[in-house]
């Protein structure tokens, strides 16, 4: 069953096209952000985090983006995947305290 | 496998039942929270312990009562359950507050309290 809410903002892409999913976040003194992904029945697991001192930061078929200047944060996904379809969140860390956003739905269209 | 455990999967209560939600870990995390997640909200913190022995509240603790005796248990106790604690209440755990990167999440329970 579904563990994440049912009134979360969707997105629809293609397989094998890029995915972009974005996250405003509300404290400029925030010095750590993280992107999880949280699959239907699952616990959120890590995908990729970035420190507030760097822009950008890849891994494998993901990017993290980070504008300071809006307080914005955003993953991209290249050439999704079925197996991508999942609510999407971000967090942002304090000193020791945590943050989440309550996440976005990526739907993953055949 | 390593990881977080969490029991049970799936719970009804009454109102004015209590409950304790498992939650055990084998990584040798100092570490420990327990957070409820609601629809289209994130994830909100309900206590956390820093070692055997340490717990704090977190940013919705009213209702809630934890203990750490071990360092691989977490116990979440729900003194007289509410409609209003019917959630997925999900246990993590890190080597540190300070390794972020290393927060496991363990698979969830979800509670409905009639």
């Amino acid at each position: 069953g579904e563990s994440v809410g049912l009134h979360l903002p969707t997105l629809s892409v293609q397989e094998g096209d890029n995915s972009i999913i974005n996250c405003a976040y509300s404290n400029s003194a925030s010095d750590y952000f993280i992107w999880y992904k949280q699959e239907s029945g699952k616990g959120p697991q890590f995908i990729i985090d970035i420190r507030s001192n760097m822009d950008k930061r890849q891994g494998q078929r993901v990017t993290v983006l980070l504008n300071k200047t809006v307080k914005h944060l955003s993953l991209q996904i290249a050439a999704t995947q079925p197996g991508d379809s999942a609510v999407y969140f971000c967090a942002e860390i304090y000193g020791q305290n945590f943050v989440f956003g309550p996440g976005t739905r990526l739907s993953v269209l055949p | 496998n390593a990881g977080v455990t969490q029991t049970p999967k799936f719970q009804v209560l009454k109102t004015g039942q209590s409950m304790t939600l498992q939650c055990a870990q084998d990584m040798n995390h100092e570490y420990m929270s327990w957070y409820r997640q609601d629809p289209g909200m994130g994830l909100r913190l309900i206590h956390y312990s820093v070692g055997a022995g340490i717990t704090d509240q977190g940013e919705v603790p009213n209702g809630y009562n934890v203990s750490r005796s071990t360092t691989e248990d977490f116990p979440l106790r729900l003194l007289s359950a509410a409609p209003s604690q019917t959630s997925v209440y999900f246990c993590a755990s890190s080597y540190s507050l300070d390794r972020v990167d290393g927060y496991t999440f363990g698979s969830g329970t979800r509670l409905t309290v009639v």
